[in-house]
Order: C-alpha cells, then structure tokens, then sequence
C-alpha cells in the first residue's frame, strides 16, 4: 500500500464542497515536508493542482485549496462542477525510504 | 509553452529492454531536474527515477533499481529510461515530469501525455 493514505472515493453534488485527506506519519508530512497534489482527468496525464501545501498555480481557480497539519493533508474543492470529476493524488517527500519521492494511492472524484 | 513528449513505448518480452525518450521543449531543459513516473492500468502513480539538471546525480525506486536507467542528453533537449530484464510488474503508462528545481526533489509542474509499456509474452 501507499506510504500516503487517501480514501479510495469521496463524492458531493454541484455546488457542494468536499474534502480529500492525506494522512503520513512522523517521516514525510510530519517531518514538515511540503504536500503538492496532483489532478488527473480520465485519460489524461496529471496535472499540478496545489503546490508547497496551499498554492494554486496560476490558472488554478481558487476553489481550490491545500492545507496541512501534523501528519496530514487536506484538499478542499469549494462549488463543485462535473468537470472535477477526476483522481486526485497527494505526493511528498519521506525521509526514511530509499523511494523517497512518495504519492498517495490517489482519490476518485465523483460528482453526483 | 512548455513540451513533454514522450515515446519508445511497445510489447516486449518478459526479460526484455525498452527504452524510452521524453523531448522536452519551451524551457530550458538543462536547468532542471527530470523524473520518471509510471501508472500501472487501473492504479496510482509511483515514482521511478530522477536527474539531476547536469545529470551527475540520479536516484532510484527500489522496484527498478539494478534494471533501470535515467539519463539525459541536455543538447538534444531529451530525457531517457533505459528498461533492461522488464517483467510483468513493469507495465504501465510511464510520465516523463519536469521539476521545478535543478539539483533537488521537489515538485513535478509539468507532465507529458505518457507512453504504454506491456510485458507479456
């Protein structure tokens, strides 16, 4: 399994607001490592969506937003839109692996 | 704008070898840390490789340390995977991804559309 823990789905209607978690442990988040996450759309290829915990790149809506604490990591979408309808993965750095770049196991998206 | 154009995907044998190009294009190439990430069909991403932007340090995941090799040539503006005695374990949709930093791992802002490696007899 992922040394990132993401739930497998998380769902909301349009216009609503959902959460995904990204739970490490004392060796990578928690170790104060910065957070990023990534979009990817079906069949596409992923795409930066936060970066450094909590900033959009430019032409990222601010709908989007990141967050950190202790061992974990949060993305909140805000005025959900069918076109969110994606994975969604978190990445960071682990200071106790060889494989130290590391991903969570990444998040279905589905808007209802 | 920023080009990550990957190929060199195929079938190949078990123990077989692949190798991939990634031709970059839009910035300037020599400045910045590449990595490999690939996606097994139905799963998440993990991380391969990574050069650094002069290419004098290179690290690998476990899973392909010993088989794989990253390299890069910064006067073509192409980054490679060389993939020796694949297995089944291996097929995937391999990224080529830019970084934001030179010498370091930090973020990936760029990713090419990928390329599909099948190992199966």
């Amino acid at each position: 399994q992922s040394v990132l823990t993401q739930p497998p789905s998380v769902s909301g209607a349009p216009g609503q607001r959902v959460t995904i978690s990204c739970t490490g442990s004392s060796s990578n988040i928690g170790a104060g490592y910065h957070v990023h996450w990534y979009r990817q759309l079906p069949g596409t290829a992923p795409k930066l969506l936060i970066y450094g915990n909590s900033n959009r790149p430019s032409g990222v809506p601010d709908r989007f937003s990141g967050s950190k604490s202790g061992t974990s990591a949060s993305l909140a979408i805000t005025g959900l839109q069918t076109e969110d309808e994606a994975d969604y993965y978190c990445h960071s750095y682990d200071s106790s692996l060889n494989d130290y770049v590391v991903f969570g196991g990444g998040t279905k998206l589905t808007v209802l | 704008q920023v080009q990550l154009v990957e190929s060199g995907g195929d079938v190949v044998q078990p123990g077989g070898s692949l190798r991939l190009s990634c031709a970059a294009s839009g910035f300037t190439f020599s400045t910045y840390g590449m990595h490999w990430v690939r996606q097994p069909p139905g799963k998440g991403l993990e991380w391969v490789a990574f050069i650094r932007s002069d290419g004098s340090n290179k690290r690998y995941a476990d899973s392909v340390k010993g088989r794989f090799t990253i390299s890069r040539d910064n006067s073509k503006n192409t980054l490679y995977l060389q993939m020796n005695s694949l297995r089944a374990e291996d097929t995937a949709v391999y990224y080529c991804a830019k970084d934001v930093a030179a010498a370091t791992v930090d973020y990936f802002d760029y990713w090419g559309q990928g390329t599909l490696v099948t190992v199966s007899s």
